[in-house]
């Protein structure tokens, strides 16, 4: 799977939207675009995942640069609950056929009340 | 509550001995994948089984073993352990085998050696 690079950390105000970055030059047209998060001292959940177009659910977005590059999740309303590591994963083609999830070192987002 | 489970949720034990941890997916899930998560590795992907067959291996040593059993719950057995074991295992299930599905983890079983 191709690299990914995001920020080791981030700060956000409760109830303020966040912008989380995520790099990713050598995409192929393949590849998918996850994010996972991981709460403390919990395993990890998933969060959204895009392939082109900009993608929407209940707990975030994902903006995807035109040219797949870079892509940013979005929370619109930070909560205490949101502080985690926030992992910015390329699914793509394996040669041995699994699909397993190639983590990072993630984002760690600390939310202030 | 993602409905993997996963026993026990702690384990300690010495370094050369064998444990047992123990995975069920959730309903209806074929896929079953282990991750290693220590502090200087994060988190690394071990092996994924589906429908009862090995898929994938990843960084998973040779001590270490796995299975999937005919009602899709996993097994994942370390022996001769070291210090450097210690770690958090989780359990991950998917439906299949397709990269745009969503992976459930477990809570993980946080396993220490001494």
């Amino acid at each position: 799977d191709a690299k990914t690079t995001q920020p080791n950390s981030m700060e956000s105000n409760e109830e303020e939207p966040v912008h989380l970055p995520c790099n990713h030059s050598t995409i192929s047209g393949t590849d998918y675009i996850h994010w996972y998060r991981q709460l403390p001292s919990q395993g990890p959940e998933y969060v959204i995942h895009g392939l082109t177009s900009n993608v929407n659910n209940r707990m975030a977005s994902l903006a995807i640069a035109e040219d797949r590059k870079s892509s940013t999740l979005i929370l619109h309303r930070a909560t205490l609950r949101d502080a985690a590591v926030y992992y910015c994963i390329l699914h793509g083609v394996n040669n041995n056929a699994g699909n397993m999830l190639t983590f990072g070192g993630g984002t760690r987002l600390m939310v202030k009340p | 509550d993602s409905g993997v489970t996963q026993t026990p949720k702690h384990l300690i034990t010495a370094t050369g001995q064998r444990v047992t941890l123990r995975c069920s997916p959730r309903s209806g899930d074929l896929s079953v994948y282990w991750y290693q998560q220590s502090l200087d590795q994060g988190l690394q992907f071990l092996i994924q089984y589906y429908n009862g067959e090995e898929r994938a291996k990843g960084n998973i040593l040779e001590r270490f073993s796995a299975q999937q059993f005919p009602d899709l719950h996993s097994e994942l057995n370390l022996s001769s352990l070291e210090l450097g074991d210690s770690a958090l295992y989780f359990c991950a299930s998917s439906l299949g085998t397709y990269r745009q599905e969503t992976q459930y983890f477990g809570p993980g079983t946080r396993l220490l050696v001494l």
